[in-house]
């Protein structure tokens, strides 16, 4: 079974700082990674994906992640933190092998302070 | 390209009424997913649909179901509704799902309150 853990519910950073959100999978073959942002009252919006190819995978609004096969590990960072950043961050996972559905981790909420 | 659209956003319902949700995906896009979000249990699948059939489902009991129609527009439908329901539900679209790599996109959702 496919599986997500963001070991982290809250990360709190100062504006300009970098920031990391935390994530580490478990499944039986090779995996597609992904990100999601959700706003308040918002949908998941999506930010960056690792398909194949280069292990640092950059996305949208300055975000990248770096996947790490020995960690078991898809960690988001972005180098200088936004008050605009504070949100709740979604890492998912599929399996590439059979019919799985995507799974996601329970979230990490981002709160960065001016 | 109009996003993914859901309707109602809102819905209060009493226990044991059903309910039907709505989903519009984007142009184009075949598959549509729908996911349940709470507090405590955050996103869980509920099932997926692709070119009208079910391809995925998650683990939910009977009372949740869905269908999806030949323009690729969704419904999903809860019956018997429980205090525990209450939740914001989802609904992604992709291409062709996330078994290619496909990422999805989400509309705002449908926020359930069962009273």
């Amino acid at each position: 079974a496919q599986s997500v853990a963001q070991p982290e519910d809250q990360v709190n950073v100062a504006e300009g700082n970098p920031l990391t959100v935390k994530c580490t999978y478990s499944v039986s073959g090779n995996p597609y990674l992904f990100w999601y942002v959700q706003y308040p009252n918002r949908g998941l919006q999506f930010l960056l994906k690792y398909i194949t190819g280069d292990n640092l995978v950059k996305g949208s609004y300055g975000f990248e992640a770096e996947f790490n096969k020995s960690q078991t590990s898809f960690h988001l960072k972005k180098p200088s933190a936004l008050v605009s950043d504070s949100a709740l961050y979604f890492c998912a996972v599929r399996d590439r092998r059979g019919n799985t559905p995507l799974v996601f981790g329970k979230g990490t909420r981002l709160s960065v302070i001016a | 390209k109009a996003g993914v659209t859901q309707t109602p956003r809102y819905l209060i319902k009493t226990r044991g009424q059903q309910v039907t949700l709505s989903c519009s995906p984007i142009s184009g896009h075949r598959s549509v997913s729908w996911y349940q979000q709470t507090p405590g249990q955050g996103l869980q699948f509920l099932f997926e649909y692709f070119s009208e059939t079910q391809r995925n489902k998650g683990n939910f009991p009977g009372r949740f179901s869905g269908r999806q129609f030949s323009n690729s527009r969704s419904e999903m439908n809860v019956s018997t509704l429980e205090l525990g329901d209450s939740a914001l539900y989802l609904c992604a679209s992709s291409f062709e799902g996330t078994g290619a790599g496909n990422e999805q996109f989400f509309g705002p959702g449908t926020r359930l309150t069962v009273l």
